[in-house]
This record gives structure tokens, sequence and C-alpha cells, in this order.
């Protein structure tokens, strides 16, 4: 099955600062990538994914991108915010069934 | 309305005992999940049904039972409850071409 894995498992950053995650994944026919934040206490919520047949998809201070050759993708957040604090997840699915998520990495934004 | 709805937010239980949990999605998706969070965050999937057809069955132990008795519904059952069962729970659902919508989570502890 896939392997998703997810570096660093702790971040933190000065507010204004870049924060950036990366992931690499181990089944080339993985072709969706969507990127969770979960606050303290709440749910995974959907913040940006990303199909195989793009390289670069940005929303905002949210970018993430994808090197399939490579097969990892990463996530940047730029300006960071103190409600930025969370833990973040990365995920890896074929054709959206399974989805395989990374280990998670929090962010701690400092204001 | 919530799109992803759990019941109970919140189960303290002794070990050996027998409890439910509740999922209902409002959102006319498909396929429905159940994960658990462990106390490290780490996501996994245990179950998966479409269209109240188990399709993903992980290596969960056969004391973790899920019903879908129609597609909105997504329940699961556990006997005999033990330490390690503590965790958080997350229901979730899905359409093709889209990711996940998380439910709140229960937190389980067995005491």
């Amino acid at each position: 099955g896939e392997n998703v894995e997810q570096h660093p498992s702790t971040l933190s950053v000065q507010e204004g600062d870049s924060a950036v995650i990366k992931c690499t994944y181990s089944d080339s026919a993985s072709n969706y990538f969507p990127w969770y934040k979960q606050e303290l206490g709440k749910r995974p919520q959907l913040i940006i994914d990303i199909r195989s047949n793009v390289g670069e998809k940005k929303d905002q201070r949210i970018a993430v991108t994808l090197n399939k050759t490579a097969k990892h993708f990463s996530l940047h957040i730029t300006e960071t915010q103190p409600e930025d604090s969370a833990v973040y997840f990365c995920a890896a699915s074929k054709d959206f069934n399974k989805f395989y998520f990374g280990s998670g990495t929090k962010l701690n934004v400092k204001p | 309305d919530t799109a992803v709805s759990q019941t109970p937010k919140y189960l303290v239980t002794q070990m050996g005992n027998d409890k439910s949990i509740k999922c209902e999605q409002n959102l006319g998706h498909d396929t429905m999940y159940w994960y658990k969070q462990d106390s490290k965050k780490f996501l996994k999937i245990m179950f998966s049904y479409n269209n109240k057809e188990l399709i993903i069955n992980e290596t969960v132990p056969n004391r973790f039972s899920p019903k879908s008795p129609d597609k909105a519904h997504l329940n699961l059952h556990i006997n005999s409850l033990e330490l390690g069962d503590s965790a958080v729970y997350f229901c979730a659902s899905s359409q093709r071409q889209h990711g996940y919508t998380f439910g709140s989570g229960t937190r389980l502890t067995v005491v």
C-alpha cells in the first residue's frame, strides 16, 4: 500500500515568516494530494489540494507544489499569522479511494 | 446545518463494555469512512462504505463492527472495549473527485 512520510513533525516560525511542510509518497499511481489543517480539539479541515496533472496550486497565502518524478509534494504558507498555528496533515490517494495520511506537522506561529 | 455529525462527542467507559458511535452526513455523499486518531495525532483509516457497501476494511480487531443502514449513516460498534481503544474517532464522507469532510470527532476514553 501507499506510505506517506511528512516532515518536520514540529515547526516553529515567527509571525510574518514563511513555513514549508514536505511530504513524500511511495505509490506512483497516487493522483490526488490534499492538505488538512487541524486546530486543537477540532476536526481536520481541507485547506488545499492538488491533482497529479498540476505542478502547483495557490490560494492566497497557501500554495502546494507537486513533483511527480520525485514523488514529493509540499505546503507553503507565506506571511504566517498566529491563527495558522495548528497541526497540518498531508495525504495521498489513488482515484479518491483510501486516503493515506502523513504523521502531521505541528506548526507554531509566534507573535 | 452540520454537514457530518457524530454522536457522542465524548465517551468515557470501562474496559469490557460495548459502545456505539453514530455518524450522519447530509451532503449527499456516496462514501463514508471511520478513522482513528491516536494520542500522537496519527490518522489511520479503519473502514469505508460506498452506498452502504463495505469497500475498505483495514486490519482492525473484529471487536469493531461498522454498520451502514443507508448511505447517509455509518455507525461504529465496539465490543469488549480495551484501554488501547482510547482515541479520537473521526467519521468522514466524500464524493468522487473531492476530499473528505470530517465530523467533529468522538473522544473515547476507556478506563
